[in-house]
């Protein structure tokens, strides 16, 4: 069974320009969630998805931050324009949903550097 | 609001032996899940074991094993016969089980190092 692919893997950007991040979830999988991980802490979740619609986006800065998932099955997240402290790992995960014993399980990240 | 509290930045072990890495929780909610994750270098999070918090036993998963002290709200994870690929960095993590958002809350993290 294959994993939560993202892409890219590496980008590095200036500040103020835009960047954009794509997550392909396990198949099947109904939720999807963007977590943030600066360097040296653990991940915070950004969003979160069930099927389209947006459960959770409570700490996504709106201002500049932007997230979809068309179809209800990939999903882009988007920075426009970043600032430095944008800097950090994206992480894709993706659950089956429900809630006991609910596992998520993630991509490698995206590892953003904003200069 | 739901807290993770990892007290070892870093950790050293020797190969083979057994090695146990702290997690204390704080939350109000009355049902909840601990997680621990891997992280190596590569940064992807390996899912390793979950705990509920109304099991009546404590979750074990081959070499991993979870040391669930609910009184005193601790998740602690105990890895058995330390191998050199378990270098890493360990996360704990938890989220409610009952309504609510399903994102997992995560502590800082501990750095695990097995030497040869």
């Amino acid at each position: 069974e294959a994993g939560v692919a993202q892409s890219p893997r590496y980008k590095i950007i200036e500040k103020r320009q835009s960047v954009a991040f794509w997550c392909n979830p396990i198949s099947g999988h109904a939720t999807l969630y963007w977590y943030q991980q600066i360097l040296g802490q653990g991940p915070k979740l950004l969003i979160q998805f069930q099927n389209n619609g947006v459960v959770d986006d409570s700490q996504l800065p709106k201002d500049r931050f932007s997230a979809e998932r068309l179809k209800g099955v990939d999903s882009t997240l988007k920075i426009q324009p970043a600032k430095l402290e944008d800097s950090a790992v994206y992480l894709c995960a993706s659950s089956l949903g429900g809630a006991q014993g609910n596992i998520q399980y993630f991509g490698a990240g995206t590892r953003l550097s904003v200069l | 609001a739901q807290k993770i509290t990892q007290t070892q930045p870093g950790m050293f072990v020797q190969e083979k032996e057994a090695v146990t890495l702290d997690c204390t929780y704080d939350t109000s909610d009355p049902s909840y899940g601990l997680f621990w994750y891997k992280q190596p270098s590569s940064g992807e999070m390996i899912f390793l074991i979950y705990q509920g918090s109304y099991d009546q036993q404590n979750a074990t998963e081959g070499r991993y094993s979870l040391n669930f002290q609910k009184a005193r709200k601790s998740a602690n994870l105990v890895i058995s016969a330390s191998q050199l690929g378990d270098s890493a960095m360990y996360f704990c993590a938890m989220r409610p089980t009952q309504g609510g958002s399903e994102k997992l809350v995560f502590g800082k993290g501990t750095k695990l190092t097995v030497n040869p």
